[in-house]
């Protein structure tokens, strides 16, 4: 079956780096998406992959290697604004999107 | 980033009821909408993928008789929770994307449905 992991709950300090990791078996694949969902809102776009490497955007990085069906979204600065859950997707052949359940990062002062 | 609007943004309704969620594309045809829902504090749960033109297609343990989703052209889909109860209540996401291509889903604002 198709299949994404990632860690429940992470926290981590203000200011600090943190690393949230994502696997994934999929039926095929065309990418990888990180998105970002603040408590009562709808999740935002972060980061797309869907060749190995990393890929920086400011404060946030997104890493991704198809051998070993793994990714990681990678902060920096950490901010308290970035107190959120961080979601990876993965699509699938058919170019379904397969979600994890999500990250919450709690960010302390 | 291409713009999915979703209305209303809350709605309370009486048990008994049917509610009507609309979710629109504005600036892109989407061929393919989601309709998730997510409980507090739980990540988004898929409820069913449409595509234009055809049926709904509902992931398991989700009535299709209860959520209603019609998606009749590429700019807007509707979910319709028919005889809404109190379990029912709970924050309704939409997103579009463009099938078959290697593009991100866009979100609408969310639905928050009290049932009462």
């Amino acid at each position: 079956g198709q299949n994404i992991d990632q860690p429940t709950e992470m926290t981590a300090t203000e200011g600090a780096i943190v690393q949230i990791n994502c696997t994934y078996q999929t039926s095929g694949f065309n990418g990888l998406f990180w998105y970002q969902q603040h408590a009562g809102e709808a999740p935002t776009f972060l980061s797309y992959n869907v060749l190995d490497g990393l890929e920086e955007k400011g404060r946030f990085s997104s890493f991704l290697s198809r051998s070993k069906g793994y990714s990681y979204l990678l902060l920096k600065e950490l901010q308290m604004k970035d107190s959120a859950s961080y979601l990876c997707a993965a699509l699938d052949s058919n170019y379904q999107l397969i979600w994890g359940a999500g990250t919450k990062l709690i960010i302390k002062p | 980033g291409a713009v999915v609007s979703q209305h209303p943004s809350w709605v309370i309704c009486k048990s008994g009821t049917s509610v009507k969620i609309e979710c629109r594309s504005l600036d892109f045809q989407a061929t393919t909408m989601f309709w998730y829902r997510q409980f507090p504090k739980q990540s988004l749960m898929l409820m069913a993928t449409s595509n234009e033109g055809s049926k709904a297609t509902y992931e398991q343990g989700v009535e299709k008789d209860k959520f209603l989703i019609n998606h009749a052209s590429l700019t807007l889909s509707t979910l319709t929770v028919t005889s809404a109860h109190p379990e029912d209540s709970s924050f309704y996401i939409c997103s579009a994307r463009v099938r078959d291509m290697n593009t991100e889903a866009f979100f609408g604002q969310g639905t928050r449905l009290t049932v009462v």
